[in-house]
């Protein structure tokens, strides 16, 4: 069965500092990768996506990037945190090579505080 | 601009009640509109519907989608307080390479009073 890993769970920052967010996933080849982040009382905000090594597609011209070094590895990050990248941040994967649709699975999230 | 609207933003009820939630959506090559159920964490998948008409349904919840008037909702009947979460709509469409993107709406928080 495949599962996602995202680590850390929590994480307190303070601004100017740079930030480093790891996601794997287990059980499948060549999935879609997915970062979101979900500002408080706010929903999820399509920030990347990648459909393969090295393939990025960003969503909100911002302070952070997105990686993809490795086939079910994702890492978000930034070289200065500002306090408005404060929030809960999601990695999420799909299955492809499938014909059709397929559900969104999802990490566990990391709460960043950015102080 | 892809976007998904849902209604209401809070709904507080009793045990026992049936509540409808609702989502509309506009986005440029729809594929499909998703339910999840996010309680303190990550999002749990509920349902995806593809066609129009066709009811999912999945012991107290069910949901349907509206493809002509772009429109789905999510019903709960007999509300237990475990329903207690946010319930947020997702609409799933591909961009110009062909690649899957998920747009979420703001969600509904759901509050269930025992």
């Amino acid at each position: 069965s495949q599962t996602i890993h995202q680590w850390p769970a929590t994480l307190v920052q303070p601004v100017g500092s740079p930030l480093s967010l790891e996601c794997t996933v287990e059980g499948t080849s060549n999935p879609n990768l997915y970062w979101y982040r979900q500002a408080a009382g706010r929903g999820l905000q399509l920030l990347f996506y990648s459909v393969g090594i090295g393939q990025i597609s960003s969503e909100v011209p911002q302070n952070l990037s997105a990686s993809r070094p490795q086939d079910r590895q994702f890492i978000l990050s930034s070289k200065k945190l500002l306090l408005s990248d404060s929030g809960f941040y999601l990695c999420a994967w799909r299955k492809t090579g499938f014909v059709g649709n397929s559900p969104l699975h999802f990490g566990n999230g990391t709460r960043l505080t950015v102080t | 601009e892809d976007k998904v609207v849902q209604s209401p933003l809070s709904l507080v009820v009793h045990e026992g009640d049936t509540v409808t939630l609702n989502c509309s959506y506009e986005v440029t090559n729809f594929r499909s509109l998703l339910w999840y159920k996010q309680e303190k964490k990550a999002p749990t998948f509920l349902f995806m519907l593809t066609s129009s008409g066709i009811e999912k349904k999945s012991g107290r919840l069910s949901s349907i989608l509206d493809k002509k008037e772009l429109f789905s909702i999510l019903n709960i009947t007999a509300t237990q307080t475990g329903d207690s979460a946010v319930y947020l709509c997702v609409a799933a469409l591909t961009d110009t390479s062909g690649t899957y993107k998920y747009i979420f709406g703001t969600g509904t928080r759901l509050k269930v009073l025992a």
